[in-house]
């Protein structure tokens, strides 16, 4: 099977532009997780999506969004972008809570950004 | 609430010798645990997991850690370093939230291999 894709791996933007992360799941996974990685503050969860109902939220100001699609690829969104999102974005899949035992979560290499 | 500690920041071993990389957890209920590893500008790959079976679980490429929850530890351990081990060790428990879990990771601890 494939694994967990992201696009774009590396993104450059500007204080106050808003962006968009692309993640698409492992076939059969229909729950997608993101992360959000810095030096400073680890990783740290932002929300999951699972059949496109966001179920989960982190602790992250509304400015950062997401939505699932009904082939289970998520978005995530940014905007008004801040020095302080410069981060790398990852995003994981699984089968979902639901399925049973099978919840361990499959990562994507990540999108770097780089807000200046 | 769910937590994990990972007590060394770095640490550095001689290639051929063994690794211990230290995880405590606090947890409210029976725990779900995670050893990832993530390679220089990758993603996280997952090395083994603890799921209140067997206490010794055995993962990819020689690692296995063990659950003591006497000591409420769940340290990751290989009998002989490679070269290619170099790389960022993260102890996860998991939060469950109804329906759904997250995942919540230790600050992450930066393994050296010294040849």
């Amino acid at each position: 099977k494939a694994g967990v894709t992201q696009t774009p791996r590396y993104l450059i933007k500007t204080r106050g532009q808003q962006v968009t992360l692309s993640c698409s799941p492992i076939s059969g996974h229909r729950s997608v997780s993101w992360y959000q990685q810095t030096p400073g503050q680890g990783l740290q969860f932002l929300f999951e999506y699972f059949s496109e109902t966001q179920r989960n939220k982190g602790n992250f100001p509304g400015r950062f969004s997401g939505r699932q699609f009904s082939n289970s690829r998520s978005e995530m969104n940014v905007s008004t972008l801040e020095l302080g999102d410069s981060a790398l974005y990852l995003c994981a899949s699984s089968y979902g809570l639901d399925s049973g035992s099978s919840y361990e979560q499959y990562f994507g290499p990540g999108t770097r950004l780089t807000v200046t | 609430a769910q937590s994990v500690t990972q007590l060394d920041s770095h640490v550095s071993v001689s290639e051929g010798t063994p690794v211990l990389l230290r995880c405590n957890y606090s947890s409210s209920y029976s725990p779900s645990l995670f050893w990832y590893v993530q390679h220089p500008n990758k993603g996280l790959q997952l090395l083994l997991k603890y799921t209140s079976a067997a206490t010794l679980v055995k993962g990819i490429n020689g690692f296995e850690a063990e659950f003591k929850k006497s000591e409420t530890s769940f340290h990751l351990t290989k009998p002989s370093a490679h070269m290619s081990d170099a790389a960022e060790y993260f102890c996860v428990v998991t939060d469950y939230g109804g329906a759904t879990i997250k995942l919540i990771f230790g600050t992450g601890t930066l393994l050296a291999v010294q040849p």
